[in-house]
């Protein structure tokens, strides 16, 4: 299986620039994918292949990275964006990293 | 616009069958492919399989052995049947549709069922 690691939780001030890091335990070319899971609720897709931002979501939101290495961006953070995301890659399969909660200094 | 919605029981027993529906709305089944994801307390999530335009099926090999997904195409649903169900098996379940088979996620999705195994 391919493992994704992201860190558990990050603390950010509104207005930041923040960077939710995702790493793949071997390369997933750029099978990579984003969404946002709100307490209560179903995950909402944000990126998909990387760097595409899927339609209706907020230009403030982006993607990047290939082979291990992915990160989500929010610049600026807004607080509706005070959420869980997850990973997600479909190179081999389909798996989830387990998460990272953005949370309010 | 897509609309997908869960429904079944909220409570199984230990080693029973777990068996969910999927009701789609606003898009044919016949088209794309339908997923079936848990995600476990913790946060844990897991793709548990697949059933697609044609009605062939793939499954998480962790899973094999006890999934099960079908579909009624009258009825616009699919289902998932889980076998001799453990406490392990206390998750919610979530439905959604892959919009493409090339790049393989998942763009719309159900509201999610929680499900607890328990006597």
């Amino acid at each position: 299986d391919t493992v994704l690691t992201q860190s558990p939780a990050l603390a950010v001030s509104l207005g930041q620039r923040v960077t939710i890091s995702c790493r793949a335990s071997k390369s997933v070319s750029t099978y990579m994918h984003w969404y946002q899971q709100k307490s209560g609720q179903q995950p909402k897709l944000l990126i998909y292949s990387a760097s595409n931002l899927e339609s209706g979501v907020p230009s403030r939101f982006s993607g990047s990275g290939s082979g291990t290495d992915f990160t989500l961006t929010i610049d600026p953070v807004e607080a509706d964006d005070i959420a869980n995301y997850y990973c997600q890659q479909s190179n081999e399969l389909y798996t989830f990293g387990a998460g990272t909660k953005l949370e309010l200094k | 616009e897509v609309q997908l919605q869960e429904s079944g029981p909220g409570l199984v027993k230990p080693s029973q069958s777990l068996s969910l529906t999927c009701s789609v709305t606003g898009y044919s089944i016949t088209s794309n492919y339908w997923g079936w994801i848990r995600k476990f307390p913790g946060n844990k999530m897991e793709w548990m399989g697949y059933i697609s335009y044609s009605g062939s099926t793939s499954y998480n090999p962790s899973l094999k052995s006890r999934i099960s997904i079908t579909r009624d195409t009258s009825k616009n649903q699919f289902f998932l049947q889980l076998n001799s169900v453990t406490t392990e098996d206390t998750a919610t379940y979530y439905c959604a549709r892959y919009p493409n088979n090339y790049y393989w996620y998942f763009d719309f999705w159900g509201p999610g069922t929680m499900v607890t195994v328990s006597s």
